[in-house]
């Protein structure tokens, strides 16, 4: 079943400890990015990748990294995580430009206390 | 930029009733991507269509229909009959056009604010 999967689904820390949210794909896409998602803003995107080990900045990249190891593979790196950047994250890749649609996983809840 | 705007915050109607979630949108880009998203209160994203900037044939599916209008840049969403498991926050979203080695692709969606519907029974 085609898929993107996330994990932790749901992550509740502290200021100040580093964590990284997992996201891998089995559709073999080139695309693949990070948004959050606020009330009142709607999903903003974070990072994203064209492919393997080129990555570039989204609309709000600030405390966030990203790395492109593998095609399937494009963890969520927040090394000093703070309040603000408590939300809802969202993962999707997307494959050539004859297949227009995005797919998202399922999202994770992250609470930063 | 691009931009897209979804002026509803929030909608309330009553079980079978019409409803009409609004969306307007801003590009430069001569070809571009709109899309539709349903998000459940399970949170996840479900995608409910995608039409092409070259392409304004309005489109029906069951109860919903899709109404592109490029004259002024709008791509509103209808719910005849709503029901109650459509209650749900809709998102219009814009994909721009991104250049990489092999060509041209299609990669950032810009969102909405978001429309949260509530239909009563």
């Amino acid at each position: 079943e085609a898929q993107v999967t996330q994990n932790p689904r749901y992550l509740i820390t502290v200021t100040g400890k580093k964590l990284t949210v997992t996201c891998s794909q089995n559709m073999n896409h080139e695309y693949m990015s990070w948004y959050r998602q606020d009330p009142g803003l709607g999903l903003r995107q974070i990072y994203y990748s064209m492919n393997v080990e080129v990555t570039d900045k989204g609309d709000v990249p600030e405390g966030y990294k990203v790395s492109r190891k593998e095609k399937r593979n494009f963890p969520l790196i927040l090394e000093s995580p703070s309040p603000n950047q408590t939300s809802l994250y969202f993962c999707a890749s997307q494959g050539r430009a004859s297949q227009r649609e995005q797919y998202f996983g399922p999202g994770t809840r992250l609470t930063v206390t | 930029a691009q931009k897209v705007t979804q002026a509803q915050t929030e909608i309330s109607v009553v079980e079978k009733e019409d409803v009409t979630l609004d969306c307007v949108y801003e590009t430069r880009d001569t070809t571009y991507y709109l899309f539709w998203y349903k998000q459940p209160p399970s949170g996840e994203l479900v995608f409910l269509i995608r039409r092409n900037s070259f392409d304004e044939q309005n489109e029906i599916s069951g109860r919903y229909s899709w109404n592109f209008q490029k004259s002024t840049s709008s791509f509103n969403f209808t719910i005849t009959a709503s029901q109650v498991v459509d209650s749900a926050v809709y998102f219009c979203a814009l994909s721009e056009a991104m250049a990489n080695a092999g060509g041209t692709s299609y990669g950032k969606l810009t969102f909405g604010q978001g429309t949260i519907l509530t239909v009563h029974p």
